[in-house]
């Protein structure tokens, strides 16, 4: 267990349904890291925060895809509208700023259905 | 292409052989190197991060890393079935935060 969780572990939702996904980082780490996994492929990035701010968004990241960090606390990542291609595993990674070390969550799987 | 190559296995040994894996990669911006190890249906885990050419060593594990060469290694010595898991490569470049993930290897250590 690193310490950072992810809820809910898993979510199946219907084709066009809105899903939202909660990452709680390790209370010092001030950067966290959204990333995409698919069945047989490694991670792929999508967005980060330092503290409250987004500093880099991936092209994965469709406008149907919004992430927000309040506070530079814990992070949200919602789906609009899904669509059968977004069912993957979705990974939450934090850090502090003196190191470059992620630190994975557990994720949350999406089946869209 | 991809941005790093792995090879995706599957790759069956027994137990106590020493496993190797690997990873290529093209980017010459890419400087800290990392093994992450799943397993099944969980987050991967950090095992080894290294930013030199050269190896490092953590208990039965070695990460090797040639930068000239644009290839990096994981040695497994002693291996355990608990070793079976799907081995992921990480790599960084120079003032980009995001990690470029291999593919992943999947290993089963068989008793």
């Amino acid at each position: 267990d690193t310490g950072v969780s992810q809820n809910p572990r898993h979510k199946i939702t219907k084709r066009g349904q809105n899903v939202t996904f909660r990452c709680d980082p390790i209370s010092e780490h001030n950067r966290l890291y959204w990333y995409r996994q698919t069945l047989g492929q490694g991670p792929e990035f999508l967005t980060y925060f330092q503290n409250e701010a987004q500093l880099e968004k991936s092209r994965l990241l469709s406008d149907r895809f919004s992430a927000e960090r309040p506070k530079g606390s814990f992070s949200t990542l919602e789906i609009q509208r899904t669509e059968q291609g977004d069912s993957a595993m979705y990974l939450c990674a934090t850090t502090t700023g003196s190191t470059d070390t992620q630190y994975f969550g557990p994720g949350t799987r999406l089946t869209v259905l | 292409q991809k941005e790093v190559e792995q090879d995706p296995g599957p790759l069956s040994v027994p137990e106590g052989a020493i496993v190797s894996l690997n990873c290529t990669y093209s980017n010459s911006a890419f400087q800290y190197f990392m093994w992450y190890r799943q397993y099944s249906r969980k987050g991967p885990e950090l095992l080894m991060y290294t930013y030199s050419s050269g190896n490092k060593e953590d208990g039965r594990f070695t990460a090797q890393v040639d930068k000239s060469s644009k290839y990096i290694s994981l040695f497994i010595r002693d291996s355990q079935p608990s070793d079976s898991a799907t081995y992921l490569c990480a790599i960084e470049s120079t003032g980009r935060r995001a990690l470029t993930f291999g593919s992943g290897t999947r290993l089963q250590v068989q008793p």
